[in-house]
């Protein structure tokens, strides 16, 4: 159990809606990750954070925006949700001081846009 | 472009029998490589992983072969179980780049009794 917790773990959620999903770590690991896995892909990286404050874009960031007041926890928020955004979102941790190690992964949050 | 492949989408092996599950990367810079399994309606979870120093990586029935010259990486499970079956997902990482990971898309292992 790497201490990962997501929520809401179901939504669903109508177009042009602003909604937030909450990745919390008990175990204050540096580096938070958010990606979005759907039918036949891979994961895929939305954005990451190297440090309180400290955040970056993925491969997939558009319409995407993350913020991370506090170590523990790592907000990814759809300013304004759209259908192409239905997916399954997954937050990950690396508990490597490095910058490079395996990641562990929270259950997923299960998002469907109408 | 995509960097990570994974050209079998599914793979069907019978129990006690050998599972091969195949992984092939485009960017030279990757320097770490790892498999995860994931379960339906859970998250990934980290398997085995090998450094590009290496040419091989064994942890119990998991053993992981890395060919740079190649760009392949290869993950076999002997003996398979039924418990096996999931999706495995190859992922390549650079060092030094914040513990970023490309995945490729997922091989369904289905292992039959």
């Amino acid at each position: 159990d790497a201490g990962i917790t997501q929520s809401p773990r179901h939504k669903v959620t109508e177009t042009g809606t602003p909604v937030t999903l909450r990745c919390h770590q008990t175990e204050n690991h540096r580096y938070m990750y958010w990606y979005r896995q759907d039918p036949g892909h891979g994961l895929r990286l939305i954005h990451y954070s190297y440090g309180v404050k400290d955040t970056d874009k993925g491969e997939v960031s558009d319409g995407y925006s993350v913020s991370r007041s506090k170590t523990e926890d790592f907000l990814l928020t759809l300013e304004s949700a759209t259908s192409s955004q239905t997916s399954v979102y997954f937050c990950a941790i690396s508990r490597s001081s490095g910058s490079i190690g395996e990641q562990y992964f929270g259950p997923g949050t299960r998002l469907t846009v109408t | 472009d995509q960097q990570v492949k994974q050209n079998s989408p599914s793979l069907s092996v019978q129990e006690g029998r050998i599972s091969i599950l195949n992984c092939d990367y485009t960017n030279s810079m990757f320097d770490y490589f790892l498999w995860y399994k994931k379960y339906p309606a859970e998250g990934p979870t980290f398997l085995i992983s090998i450094s590009s120093i290496k040419d091989k990586n064994e942890d119990g029935r998991f053993t992981v072969f890395l060919n740079k010259s190649a760009k392949h990486l290869s993950l076999h499970i002997v003996p398979s179980q039924p418990g096996d079956s999931a999706v495995y997902f190859c992922a390549a990482s650079i060092n030094t780049n914040a513990g970023k990971s490309t995945f490729g898309d997922g091989t369904t292992l289905t292992v039959k009794p």
